[in-house]
């Protein structure tokens, strides 16, 4: 068990709908990260965030967006939905305040399906 | 952009026999990463080199930075079937404040 909570594990949606995933980060780490993995991808960086604050921001889409709340736990917010979207999205966090970063626990993923 | 070019996509292995997945960098990256994901399962940190030319070692596993801190490598010498799964090597880039991820090595071990 990594520490890091995500919800819901498994979500199965229409093309057009707007779906909300969460994440808490392990206690004490400040910083939260978004990742999106596809059948037998990669894992794409799509946003992170420090403390409220986004600090860095890779390839999201502009129907997508994230933001970090006062207790540290995050959510990502993708809309629009297209059957491309389905994927596996994994959330991130990390103890170190600075960069590098450190290690990443990562969730167990929510995967996402779109119909 | 920054990328991180990992290869080869697949390896499958005889139980018994080594495997090695490479990593480079076209820039040069502040630290690199090595995250085993099992299949169903999530990355899970393996270790941190920092240093240029360093060289770890865990077990039957070897990583390994480059002097130009542009390309790493993950050596497991006699694989085991508690190998299989994707191994993920991932840079951090300085300028950026991004971890970026390489796509992976799929590991096969037949027993």
């Amino acid at each position: 068990d990594s520490g890091v909570t995500q919800t819901p594990k498994h979500l199965i949606t229409a093309t057009g709908q707007r779906v909300t995933l969460r994440c808490s980060p392990r206690s004490g780490d400040l910083s939260v990260y978004w990742y999106q993995q596809s059948l037998d991808q990669g894992l794409q960086f799509l946003i992170q965030y420090y403390n409220g604050e986004e600090r860095a921001k890779g390839n999201i889409l502009e129907r997508f967006s994230a933001q970090q709340f006062p207790d540290l736990h995050s959510e990502l917010n993708l809309s629009s939905l297209e059957l491309g979207d389905s994927a596996l999205y994994f959330c991130a966090s990390s103890v170190v305040a600075g960069a590098p970063p450190g290690e990443l626990f990562f969730g167990e993923g929510s995967r996402l399906t779109v119909l | 952009g920054q990328q991180v070019m990992q290869i080869p996509q697949y390896q499958h292995v005889q139980e018994g026999e080594d495997f090695t997945t490479y990593c480079n960098s076209s820039t040069t990256l502040s630290n690199i990463q090595w995250y085993k994901q099992r299949p169903g399962g999530h990355p899970v940190f393996l270790i941190q080199l920092v240093k240029s030319g360093e060289v770890k070692k865990q077990k039957r596993l070897t990583f390994q930075f480059g002097e130009a801190k542009k390309n790493s490598s993950l050596h497991i010498t006699a694989t085991q079937t508690t190998d299989v799964g994707t191994y993920f090597c991932a840079g951090f880039y300085t300028g950026g404040f991004k971890t970026i991820f390489g796509a992976g090595t799929r590991l096969f071990v037949k027993a």
